[in-house]
C-alpha cells in the first residue's frame, strides 16, 4: 500500500522569498511522484513529475523537486515566491505498474505582499 | 483543461435522486478515472478504467457505478444520492508519458 504525507497544511511566505513544501511518501514499488497545483475553484495542473529518471526534477513556473529515496521525500521548492503562486499544492504517488494515484491532503500556500 | 471535458459544472440533487456525471476525452487514451475532493482530504479515487470494457474500484467506490463502453467516455453514476456524496468530482485521463490530465470538475451538492 502507498501513502503520502504533506507535512504542512498551510505555508506562508513573503513575496520574493524561497518556498519549501514538504512531502514524504511510502510505496511498495518503485513509484512515480507528482506535484499538482490547484488555484481557487479551478482544476488541477501538473507542476512536475518524477518517473525514475533524474532525481532533481524541474517543472513549470520555476518550481523544482528532488526525489530522495533514502529519506522517502519529494519536497517542492522555488527560489523566489510570486503572488501568483498562492494556491493549494498536492503531492501524489503512483506505485510502479499501478494506476491508483494516492494524493496527499494538500498544502495551502499563502504569499504575503 | 484541454483533453478532458466534464459536465455539468454544478449540480444540486435531492437525497435519493439519481444522476450521471459525464466525462469525455479526445486523446484516445486508455486510462481514465474518477476522484472526489473533500476539504482536508485531498483527492480520493472512486473508480478507474484501463480501457473500454474494463473498470475497477478505487478507494471509495460505494454508492457509485461506472461503465466504459467506448474509449472516449467514462460516466459516473449515482444511483441514489446521499448528503455524504456532496463533493467536487474530477475526471482524469493518462497519456503514455505518465502524465495525468484532470477535468475542470463538477461541484455536486446533495440536500
Amino acid at each position: 500500500a502507498q501513502s503520502v504525507t504533506q507535512l504542512d497544511s498551510h505555508v506562508s511566505v513573503s513575496e520574493g522569498t524561497p518556498v519549501l513544501l514538504r512531502c514524504n511518501y511510502s510505496s511498495s514499488y518503485s513509484p512515480s511522484l507528482f506535484w499538482y497545483v490547484q488555484h481557487p475553484n479551478k482544476g488541477l495542473q501538473l507542476l512536475l513529475k518524477y518517473t525514475s529518471a533524474a532525481t532533481l526534477v524541474k517543472g513549470i513556473n520555476g518550481f523544482e523537486a528532488e526525489f530522495k529515496k533514502s529519506e522517502t521525500s519529494f519536497h517542492l521548492t522555488k527560489p523566489s515566491a510570486h503572488m501568483s503562486d498562492a494556491a493549494e499544492y498536492f503531492c501524489v504517488v503512483r506505485p510502479g505498474g499501478n494506476e491508483k494515484l494516492t494524493f496527499g491532503t494538500g498544502t495551502r500556500l499563502t504569499i504575503i505582499p | 483543461n484541454a483533453g478532458v471535458t466534464q459536465t455539468p459544472k454544478f449540480q444540486v440533487l435531492k437525497t435519493g435522486q439519481s444522476m450521471t456525471l459525464q466525462c469525455a476525452q479526445d486523446m484516445n487514451h486508455e486510462y481514465m478515472s474518477w476522484y472526489r475532493q473533500d476539504p482536508g482530504m485531498g483527492l480520493r479515487l472512486i473508480h478507474y478504467s484501463v480501457g473500454a470494457g474494463i473498470t475497477d474500484q478505487g478507494e471509495v467506490p460505494n454508492g457509485y457505478n461506472v461503465s466504459r463502453s467506448t474509449t472516449e467516455d467514462f460516466p459516473l453514476r449515482l444511483l441514489s444520492a446521499a448528503p455524504s456524496q456532496t463533493s467536487v468530482y474530477f475526471c482524469a485521463q493518462r497519456g503514455g508519458s505518465d502524465g495525468y490530465t484532470f477535468g475542470s470538475g463538477t461541484r455536486l451538492t446533495v440536500v
